[in-house]
């Protein structure tokens, strides 16, 4: 089955520590997304990836980083610098970053406490 | 100021009727895609329809249809014959240029659907 995967569903964290969530895909798509969800709201654009080894910022990239080594993998790591990373997490992929839908994971929600 | 205005927080429709979901959006680009995904309890954002901005006909997508008024800005969703799996939240979505833009999906807040028996 084609598809995105996040792992785990649910992550618990004390503050003060990186936590990184995990985003693979086997659908062969060049780009890949990560954004996040606080409730009652819309998604917000932490990072994208038009292709491997290259990632650009999205609209709240602060104490948040990736990496885009493998076609397959897009890691966010929530740092410690993120002043409220409490959130739900969700990763998506699309063949180009053109006129594409994107493709969405499950999606992680992080508790940090 | 909101590049997605999605203004009905929450709408309820009775099964077997149709309901409209009302999106509009602010660009000065003359080449961008609308989107909807709708999001179930579970979490997982699903693809339902886009739009281009020079689509000359509304898309469909079985159930779903997209009344594109590009003069007004506006990409209002219609479900047909609404079932009760139909519940979750919808979220209209905008990218900006076509072809070398950054890609990125801008979210409204979501309007929130219930279908009642």
């Amino acid at each position: 089955d084609g598809g995105i995967t996040q792992s785990p569903k649910y992550l618990f964290r004390k503050e003060g520590q990186n936590v990184t969530l995990s985003c693979e895909q086997n659908l062969n798509h060049d780009a890949m997304y990560w954004y996040r969800q606080d409730p009652g709201q819309g998604l917000r654009l932490i990072y994208y990836s038009q292709i491997v080894n290259d990632f650009q910022k999205g609209d709240i990239a602060e104490g948040y980083s990736v990496s885009r080594e493998k076609k397959e993998s897009f890691p966010l790591t929530v740092t410690s610098a993120q002043k409220n990373p409490t959130a739900f997490y969700l990763c998506a992929s699309s063949i180009g970053t053109g006129a594409y839908e994107q493709y969405f994971g499950p999606g992680t929600r992080l508790t940090v406490t | 100021a909101q590049k997605i205005t999605q203004t009905q927080p929450g709408m309820f429709v009775q099964e077997k009727e149709a309901v409209t979901l009302d999106c509009t959006y602010d660009t000065s680009d003359q080449s961008y895609g609308l989107f909807w995904y709708k999001q179930p309890s579970s979490g997982e954002m699903i693809f339902l329809i886009y739009q281009g901005s020079y689509d000359e006909q509304n898309a469909t997508e079985g159930r779903y249809s997209l009344n594109f008024q590009k003069a007004r800005k506006s990409a209002n969703l219609v479900i047909s014959a609404s079932q009760l799996g139909d519940s979750a939240m919808y979220f209209c979505a905008m990218r900006e240029g076509v072809g070398g833009s950054q890609g990125n999906l801008i979210f409204g807040k979501g309007t929130k659907l219930s279908v009642k028996p």
